[in-house]
């Protein structure tokens, strides 16, 4: 079955020190991966994606993240965390075939100043 | 400013009553969507549009209906509102010709709607 995962509900870390928030998919043929951030009571925001090309994809607000093939991972990274960084964080993938779009079930960030 | 809008934000009414949620977009997407959100932060897809007249049933079944009569307008009904409808309701637009293509989606801010 496609899908894509999130095995962290929670992540905390300090901030100034790296974060990380897994993502690993499955689905048929090459992905288009997708990281999005929703701070309370507001919308999904873009943050990045990767459709082809480097594997190492920058995004909004210092965010990188890095689609392996072997693994099928897209983890979410930034160098050194800051408190505003706290939200919840969507992973996303679509299959470069059909019409089926897959959300993670999204893990909660904070950074503890 | 190209823009995606949603109102009301919050809304709390009682059981049985009729609502519409407005969704609004200035960018010309064709294309548009509805999601409902868990308290526990899942999101499922519970309709689409490929443009205007063009309305599909998602993911997760729904008692609402939608309609597109105009590229920037996607009202999603609730008929007859029940408790278990409460739940945070998001837009969404993209630009493409397919349906989830490569573009990114575009979010509202939601509406929090709460029957009791």
């Amino acid at each position: 079955a496609q899908s894509v995962a999130q095995p962290e509900d929670q992540v905390n870390v300090a901030e100034g020190n790296p974060l990380t928030v897994k993502c690993t998919y499955s689905v048929s043929g090459n992905p288009y991966l997708f990281w999005y951030v929703q701070y309370p009571n507001r919308g999904l925001q873009f943050l990045l994606k990767y459709i082809t090309g480097d594997n190492l994809v920058k995004g909004s607000y210092g965010f990188e993240a890095e689609f392996n093939k072997s693994q099928t991972s897209f983890h979410l990274k930034k160098p050194s965390a800051l408190v505003s960084d706290s939200a919840l964080y969507f992973c996303a993938v679509r299959a470069t075939t059909g019409n089926q779009f897959y959300f993670g079930t999204g893990t909660s960030l904070t950074v503890i100043p | 400013e190209a823009d995606i809008y949603q109102t009301p934000r919050y809304l709390v009414i009682g059981t049985g009553k009729k609502i519409t949620l407005e969704c609004s977009q200035t960018m010309g997407h064709d294309k548009m969507y509805w999601y409902q959100q868990d308290p526990g932060m899942e999101l499922h897809l519970i309709h689409y549009s490929y443009g205007v007249n063009s309305t599909e049933k998602g993911d997760l079944s729904s008692e609402s209906t939608v309609s597109r009569i105009r590229t920037e307008h996607f009202p999603l009904t609730l008929e007859s509102a029940r408790p278990s409808h409460t739940s945070q309701y998001l837009c969404a637009s993209s630009a493409g010709v397919q349906l989830f293509s490569y573009n990114e989606q575009f979010f509202g801010p939601g509406t929090r709607l709460t029957v009791l």
